[in-house]
């Protein structure tokens, strides 16, 4: 059965004060690890897809990276506008996994002034 | 361009009785996905239409149904209500062309009592 785990749970940064979120999967076949920003009482945005390990996205201050067992989504010089809570989800290759997304928990980022 | 759209945007119902969500994709896409989330929680897959056909079902009940109609709008239904089906339900659409991305809806918030 495919997992996700993302760490922390919660991630409390100053303004400008670099950091990153951890997603660790396990997935037979991936077809896509996936990060999405979700604002309170809101549907998920998408932000990144990323496919085989070795991979990097960016957009704007946020780069999402690609291991064989883990990502990282990197946020450089952040601000109060990116706090949200951040989710990783990873989409299977085959049988019981084709085309259902499976998500963790989330990171609750809060970015202070 | 519209994205993907939901209603209602929230509902109370009382336990036993029955809800109909409602979901139109993005234009253009012809796969539509089904998640539950409960309040801190990632969401979970219910499950996923294409070509008006259940194609994929996650650990629910057969309490939860759903159609996709041939415009590719869907609706998913509950029945027999219980007070754990309380949770933001989200529905996500999807297109082969733009590598099965799911982009989400703004979610209907469903409180049983």
């Amino acid at each position: 059965e495919d997992q996700v785990t993302q760490s922390p749970e919660a991630l409390r940064l100053q303004e400008g004060e670099s950091s990153s979120l951890n997603c660790s999967y396990t997935v037979s076949g991936l077809r896509g690890l996936f990060w999405y920003r979700q604002d309170p009482g809101k549907g998920p945005e998408f932000l990144f897809t990323l496919y085989s390990a070795g991979e990097e996205k960016e957009k704007e201050r946020l780069k999402a990276t690609l291991t064989k067992k883990e990502s990282f989504l990197h946020i450089t010089a952040p601000k109060p506008e990116d706090s949200a809570t951040y989710l990783c989800a990873s989409r299977g290759g085959g049988g019981t996994s084709y085309g259902k997304l499976t998500f963790g928990q989330g990171t609750i980022l809060t970015v202070h002034p | 361009d519209a994205g993907v759209t939901q209603s209602p945007t929230h509902l109370i119902k009382t336990r036993g009785q029955q809800v109909t969500l409602r979901c139109s994709p993005k234009s253009g896409h012809d796969t539509v996905s089904w998640y539950q989330q409960a309040l801190g929680q990632g969401p979970q897959f219910i499950f996923q239409y294409y070509e008006e056909e259940e194609r994929q079902r996650g650990n629910f009940p057969d309490r939860f149904s759903g159609h996709q109609f041939p415009n590719y709008s869907s609706e998913l239904n509950v029945n027999a209500l219980l007070l754990g089906d309380s949770a933001l339900y989200l529905c996500a659409s999807s297109s082969p062309g733009e590598g099965d991305t799911q982009y989400f809806g703004p979610g209907t918030r469903l409180t049983v009592l």
